[in-house]
């Protein structure tokens, strides 16, 4: 059973727009949540993270939003480059747990921005 | 962040044959991690390296099958052996310093098999 979904394969945005992509997770117990960009042939690069104590964590154009009771999370893109286009790869922690902190990542979001 | 180099990139592989992967980093890291990604799926935890002492296998992952050294802590290998098609995917290597830290990835090598 799948911990963390990123239930949409694919999203297509035009330049300039925003871009949001979703994250649901099962485990009340994930404390600690990040995105990965990755692009063909490259491993995933780190994005963006935030703890469980925060609703919003905001880096230049991007910005992650924590849903607790929801158990969802967003991640903003504004506004959107070509040079976005990447999949995207939300993942899950519990830092304070038995995992040792151990990522669980979903499937990803295929992301393209274009001109 | 910590600069991460893996070889080799890709390869192919006959079936029965076993591949060793090597991960180097240009600085000493607490913790290092080999992942999995089959096609269409997400990243999966094979194992923690432990420097000195046997890696710590997730569920559904063994020794025999993915046998992991890190002699120091700046290098360690993922040996996949006995090879069979299901191996087909893309292996990572993924470092941490602190469980507070994000991890940062190597650029994989995509492993296919004949």
């Amino acid at each position: 059973d799948q911990q963390v979904k990123q239930n949409s394969p694919s999203l297509s945005v035009q330049e300039g727009r925003i871009s949001i992509l979703n994250c649901d997770y099962t485990n009340s117990m994930f404390d600690y949540f990040l995105w990965y960009k990755k692009y063909p042939a490259e491993g995933p690069t780190f994005l963006i993270s935030i703890s469980s104590i925060k609703d919003k964590n905001e880096d230049g154009r991007f910005t992650v939003f924590l849903n607790k009771s929801a158990k969802h999370l967003s991640l903003h893109i504004v506004p959107s480059q070509p040079g976005d286009s990447a999949v995207y790869f939300c993942a899950a922690s519990e830092l304070n747990g038995g995992s040792q902190g151990n990522l669980i990542f979903g499937k990803g979001t295929k992301l393209s921005v274009k001109p | 962040s910590a600069v991460i180099s893996q070889k080799p990139s890709r390869d192919i592989c006959q079936r029965g044959t076993s591949l060793t992967i090597q991960c180097q980093v240009d600085s000493q890291v607490t913790m290092m991690f080999w992942y999995r990604q089959q096609p269409g799926q997400s990243l999966t935890l094979i194992a923690t390296a432990n420097q000195g002492s046997e890696a710590t296998y997730e569920s559904g992952f063994v020794i025999d099958k993915f046998p992991i050294s890190r002699p120091n802590l700046t290098f360690s290998t993922l040996t996949v052996s006995n090879l069979s098609p299901e191996d087909s995917s893309i292996y990572l290597c993924s470092v941490r310093d602190n469980y507070n830290q994000p991890q940062h990835f190597g650029d994989g090598t995509r492993l296919s098999i004949l």
